[in-house]
């Protein structure tokens, strides 16, 4: 497994403005994705960050909405871009490590909530 | 379209009882299920299911997969109120795209 840790945990921010979410691993990890769990509702697979090349988004997510950086094999950021009160919800980072190994362990969680 | 269906949807059973969780799945490119317990935010991993008919143990928690019948149920025996969390199943598809179910609640009354 791994330790990860995101920032911030939770915040409240008003609708057309922009929150960074971090996403650190204590080690190298080959995959990391971001999710989405919206209020009452199960997770959501938002896109795959690749290290040194763009993510690849799942259908209904775009890039200018949900731009994500992966500059190495310990982090990733995720931005939620020109938010509205749908955007409330619950942004997890998972990491998994390849290699024939399905096994994935997600972070704390950032609970966002649009005003 | 994939999908992933847990049942029931939500359950309330007393201290020390036996439950079963049920995961039916229809994905393409079937590569593994998990199944995850979530208390507050972050789901913790409990199980990786790859291979039909072997049963994965950990303390009272139990867990079987099905291929043929495309399903999986999770067992808790003896249950206690630290048990309280809502249970997911997950399919791991093609490069590792997790596809969830919706959950179950499971409520543990002492």
């Amino acid at each position: 497994s791994a330790v990860i840790s995101q920032k911030p945990s939770r915040d409240i921010c008003q609708r057309g403005t922009s929150l960074t979410i971090q996403c650190q691993v204590d080690s190298q990890v080959t995959m990391m994705f971001w999710y989405r769990q919206q209020p009452g509702q199960s997770l959501t697979l938002i896109a795959t960050a690749n290290q040194g090349s763009e993510a690849t988004y799942e259908s209904g997510f775009v890039i200018d909405k949900f731009p994500i950086s992966r500059p190495n094999l310990t982090f990733s950021t995720l931005t939620v871009s020109n938010m509205s009160p749908e955007d409330s919800s619950i942004y997890l980072c998972s990491v998994g490590f390849g290699a024939g190994s399905y096994e994935q362990y997600f972070g704390p969680g950032t609970r966002l909530t649009v005003t | 379209e994939d999908k992933v269906v847990q049942s029931p949807l939500s359950l309330v059973v007393h201290e020390g009882d036996t439950v079963t969780l049920n995961c039916s799945y229809e994905v393409t490119n079937f590569r593994s299920l998990l199944w995850y317990k979530q208390e507050k935010k972050a789901p913790t991993f409990l199980f990786m299911l790859t291979s039909s008919g072997i049963e994965k143990k950990s303390g009272r928690l139990s867990s079987i997969l099905d291929k043929k019948e495309l399903f999986s149920i999770l067992n808790i025996t003896a249950t206690q109120t630290g048990d309280s969390a809502i249970y997911l199943c997950a399919v791991v598809q093609g490069a590792q795209k997790l596809v969830f179910g919706q959950g179950t609640r499971l409520t543990i009354n002492p």
